[in-house]
């Protein structure tokens, strides 16, 4: 099945510094969402991409979709410590008619102050 | 708009009791609903599509006998985890489509079986 894989797992910045997450599907997708999660709570819709090679921006942060439509980044300008949580992207699955979305492994963000 | 409301936010029952967990669309109404469970720092892992009318769509592996999905109206889904076990305690999320505003996920409900 559709696997979705996120990189890093993990990173930790200092306050300023820039960020950036990745997302590889192994299927092509007919969209990327980004999702954000705070700690202890639930994920809130950041932002879809739908066309190959889309760039999209809100403030500081830009999503990217690939040319493939299969991988997607987003990246985080200045990180302040608001920007703290898991980010995770999820996509759906091109031409299956699948309704659901398949989430990333998701990439947690630490900002030190 | 595109508010999802799910509860109870917390429950914790006894081993081999049944717990219900409800998710409402607040303002928008929503043929399809989906059922999430989430681990410890863990992503979220689909269990089924709920279909408002018909029967819910099960992902491969999960009990449908032990994951009771409800869709009586356009506007509620629930969750029943029968007979729980301690394995069963889990972070479980509920999330409908609104048009342009992507998936809206409800607050959660975090299940602790003793």
């Amino acid at each position: 099945g559709q696997q979705v894989m996120q990189i890093p797992q993990y990173q930790h910045v200092q306050e300023g510094e820039d960020f950036t997450t990745y997302c590889n599907s192994s299927t092509t997708l007919s969209n990327i969402q980004w999702y954000k999660q705070r700690p202890g709570g639930h994920p809130v819709f950041l932002i879809q991409l739908v066309k190959s090679g889309e760039v999209k921006k809100q403030k500081r942060l830009t999503f990217q979709f690939g040319e493939a439509k299969k991988n997607s980044s987003l990246h985080i300008t200045a990180t302040q410590t608001t920007d703290v949580g898991t980010y995770f992207c999820a996509g759906k699955e091109r031409d299956t008619g699948r309704r659901a979305l398949t989430f990333g492994s998701g990439t947690r963000l630490q900002v030190q102050p | 708009g595109a508010v999802v409301s799910q509860h109870p936010s917390r429950v914790i029952c006894k081993s081999g009791t049944s717990v219900k967990i409800e998710c409402r669309s607040l303002d928008f109404q929503a043929t399809t609903m989906f059922w999430y469970r989430q681990f410890p720092k863990k992503s979220l892992m689909l269990m089924a599509t709920s279909n408002e009318g018909s029967k819910a769509t099960y992902e491969q592996g999960v009990e449908k006998d032990k994951f009771l999905i409800n869709h009586a109206s356009l506007t509620l889904s629930t969750l029943t985890v029968t007979s729980a076990h301690p394995e069963d305690s889990s972070f479980y999320i509920c999330s409908a489509r609104n048009g342009d505003y992507g998936y809206t996920f409800g607050s959660g409900t975090r299940l602790t079986v003793v």
